[in-house]
């Protein structure tokens, strides 16, 4: 049980473009999602909050206007980045919770390269 | 000062040994504590968690926590080359989880 899905698993784009990634909560009704991202050789960063039905709570720092969240069912979350630049090249996870509100499933990651 | 913080690696064990991690937090009213294992370009997969304190034991893991010194650990008996991997301690607490850096363990053959 508690399986998440992300998609898709990496992608490739040129600077400039928007880059929408999918997560699903594949086995049970994920009333929080969350976004994180991770650059290399660091921890995981939580960008923001998604509650279904209401607007994403983001965290200090992040741009509510380039990280665009929808979470518009109990099942699925998803993360666009508009108009990417290289330096948001990096590894997006997506989390779910469910009941238990504190504990997340983690979706396995979508490797972002903006060249 | 960073809410979580772990015993820098990278931790370099031998097969069969037993790996000692540690963390510490900052929010004295956290009451979630939980482990991950993040494999290299994997996500993290949770391993741990727990709410009280003492020990709590699953298989060849054992978290330890205790609020009053605002510590949490984890304890991999007879370690496996399979066990080598980065170990994020993470704590609840405001709806969210905050996330140590992680401590790599290596697991030598």
């Amino acid at each position: 049980g508690a399986v998440v899905s992300q998609h898709p698993s990496w992608v490739i784009c040129k600077s400039g473009t928007s880059v929408k990634i999918e997560c699903r909560s594949l086995d049970f009704q994920a009333t929080t999602m969350f976004w994180y991202r991770q650059f290399p050789k660091q921890s995981l960063m939580l960008m923001a909050t998604s509650n279904e039905g209401s607007k994403a709570t983001y965290e200090q720092g992040v741009e509510k206007d380039k990280f665009l969240i929808n979470h518009a069912s109990l099942t699925l979350s998803t993360l666009t980045v508009t108009s990417a630049h290289p330096e948001d090249s990096s590894f997006y996870i997506c989390s779910a919770t469910s009941t238990s509100a504190d504990t997340q499933y983690f979706g396995p990651g979508t490797r972002l390269t903006v060249l | 000062q960073k809410e979580v913080e772990q015993n820098s690696g990278p931790l370099s064990v031998p097969e069969g040994a037993i790996a000692s991690l540690n963390c510490t937090y900052s929010d004295r009213g956290s009451q979630s504590f939980f482990w991950y294992r993040q494999y290299s370009g994997k996500s993290p997969e949770l391993i741990m968690f727990i709410y009280s304190n003492g020990d709590k034991e699953d298989g060849r893991f054992t978290a330890q926590l205790n609020k009053a010194s605002q510590y949490v650990s984890l304890l991999i008996r007879d370690s496996q080359p399979s066990d080598s991997a980065t170990y994020l301690c993470a704590v609840f607490n405001d709806y969210k989880l905050s996330f140590g850096a992680g401590t790599t363990v290596t697991v030598r053959a």
